[in-house]
């Protein structure tokens, strides 16, 4: 158990639908990541905030956003929701110091039909 | 983050040590190795990290040439649980994200 706990385990939604994926990170942790891992990509980094600020961005696109709230836990929003949409959205965590390792949750499963 | 080479597949009988090789020729001074694996779509997770030394966990020994051109992970007993794809990736001071690539799927095999 790497102490990263997301929810909900499993989304179906429908295209145009819009979705939040809760992610609580490790006690102490000030950092959080959001990953997506579709079936023909591999894990691709999409935004990290520390303590409540955004840091970086990567391939995240214009339809989704991200906050991370004062208790530290993080919310992705995915919005207009396409087929292509459909992943495995993984949220890490990490104390946010030079070079701590991440600490990956289980993932949330979306499926949009 | 600089570019790593893993195989894409290795085997490994259960109960004998697994070596997974990564290069990584174009490291830069400030870069760390990490690896991580991850079991059939759960998250990924973090076994080992080192900058020059050879370090050990529960878990798992890296062994970094002295180079640092490449690099070797040890499982020294795997287990069928270590089947997975497992992951070499470089990481600097001035990136907190990981870039995963491909990786190499190890099979453990009874």
């Amino acid at each position: 158990d790497s102490g990263v706990t997301q929810t909900p385990k499993h989304l179906i939604t429908a295209t145009g639908q819009r979705v939040t994926l809760r992610c609580s990170p490790r006690s102490g942790d000030l950092s959080v990541y959001w990953y997506q891992q579709s079936l023909d990509q591999g894990l691709q980094f999409l935004i990290h905030y520390y303590n409540g600020e955004e840091r970086a961005k990567g391939n995240i696109l214009e339809r989704f956003s991200a906050q991370q709230f004062p208790d530290l836990h993080s919310e992705l929003n995915l919005s207009s929701l396409e087929l292509g949409d459909s992943a495995l959205y993984f949220c890490a965590s990490s104390t946010g110091t030079v070079n701590s390792p991440l600490h990956f949750g289980n993932g949330t499963r979306l499926t949009v039909t | 983050d600089a570019k790593t080479t893993q195989p894409t597949s290795m085997d490994c009988a259960e109960g004998r040590a697994a070596n997974l090789p990564c290069n990584h020729s174009t490291i830069s001074g400030n870069e760390y190795v990490y690896w991580y694996r991850q079991i059939h779509s759960q998250g990924p997770q973090y076994i080992i990290h080192g900058l020059k030394n050879n370090e050990t966990n529960e878990m798992a020994s890296l062994i970094i040439t002295e180079d640092r051109k490449s690099s070797t992970l040890i499982l020294p007993h795997a287990t069928l649980r270590d089947t997975a794809v497992y992951y070499c990736i470089l990481s600097g001071a001035g990136s907190y994200q990981l870039t995963f690539g491909k990786g190499t799927k190890l099979s453990v095999i009874p």
